[in-house]
């Protein structure tokens, strides 16, 4: 089975703080996908990698950078926490048609 | 732009026969995909669908018609279980035109609730 894991399922956080969201994946894929999820909103994609090191911006990248240094890994990072980025918050991994998401955490920004 | 459509709530009853629509308009098409979303858990595949037509699998089926730019995901012997957001989402080609780094743009969902 493909397992995708994000590295907290809960986080609150306070405005300003950076935050580090991790999500590993064990099937060797080499496209990974963050996005958030709000209500009325549906998915929403923040950015995206296609290989290590490689990057790309999706539709919502402000206030949000990542990082892919391993292939297995890819990291989103949010400089200095906003109330608006309180949201829940899903990696997915993808090799050819199908993409697996991770179980998503869900950050709150005080 | 990119606009995919989808009603926001259904409502059926267990036992029951429910079709779930999708309209979309994207500035790139390389196939149509439907997840289910419990709620608090991550969507997980139900189906995917390239070429037009029906593809069935189990109680589940999707159908596709690119030139109406339209599918839906047809629910049969709907069980309490079923009770679910489900997600409709279009692959568009990347940049470069390789279609392994298309990107998906999610529909925001329907809520499907199963009546006993």
């Amino acid at each position: 089975d493909v397992k995708v894991t994000q590295s907290s399922r809960y986080l609150v956080k306070r405005t300003g703080e950076k935050v580090f969201l991790e999500c590993v994946q064990d099937m060797d894929h080499e496209n990974m996908f963050w996005y958030r999820q709000d209500p009325g909103l549906g998915l929403r994609l923040i950015y995206f990698s296609y290989d290590v090191k490689m990057k790309e911006k999706g539709d919502i990248p402000e206030g949000y950078s990542v990082s892919r240094e391993k292939k297995e890994r890819f990291s989103l990072i949010l400089e200095s926490a906003s109330t608006n980025q309180t949201s829940m918050y899903l990696c997915a991994s993808r090799s050819g048609t199908q993409q697996f998401f991770g179980p998503g955490t869900r950050l709150t920004v005080l | 732009g990119q606009n995919i459509d989808q009603p926001t709530e259904m409502t059926a009853t267990e036992g029951a026969i429910v079709q779930i629509n999708c309209t979309y308009q994207t500035s790139g098409f390389n196939g149509l995909f439907w997840y289910q979303q419990h709620a608090g858990e991550a969507p997980t595949f139900l189906s995917y669908n390239v070429l037009d037509g029906l593809e069935e699998k189990g109680r589940f089926s999707s159908f596709l018609s690119r030139s109406k730019g339209y599918s839906y995901l047809l629910l049969k012997e709907l069980q309490m279980k079923d009770s679910a957001s489900y997600l409709c989402a279009v692959r568009d080609y990347a940049v470069d035109g390789s279609s392994n780094t298309g990107k998906l743009i999610f529909g925001q969902g329907t809520t499907l609730q199963v009546k006993p």
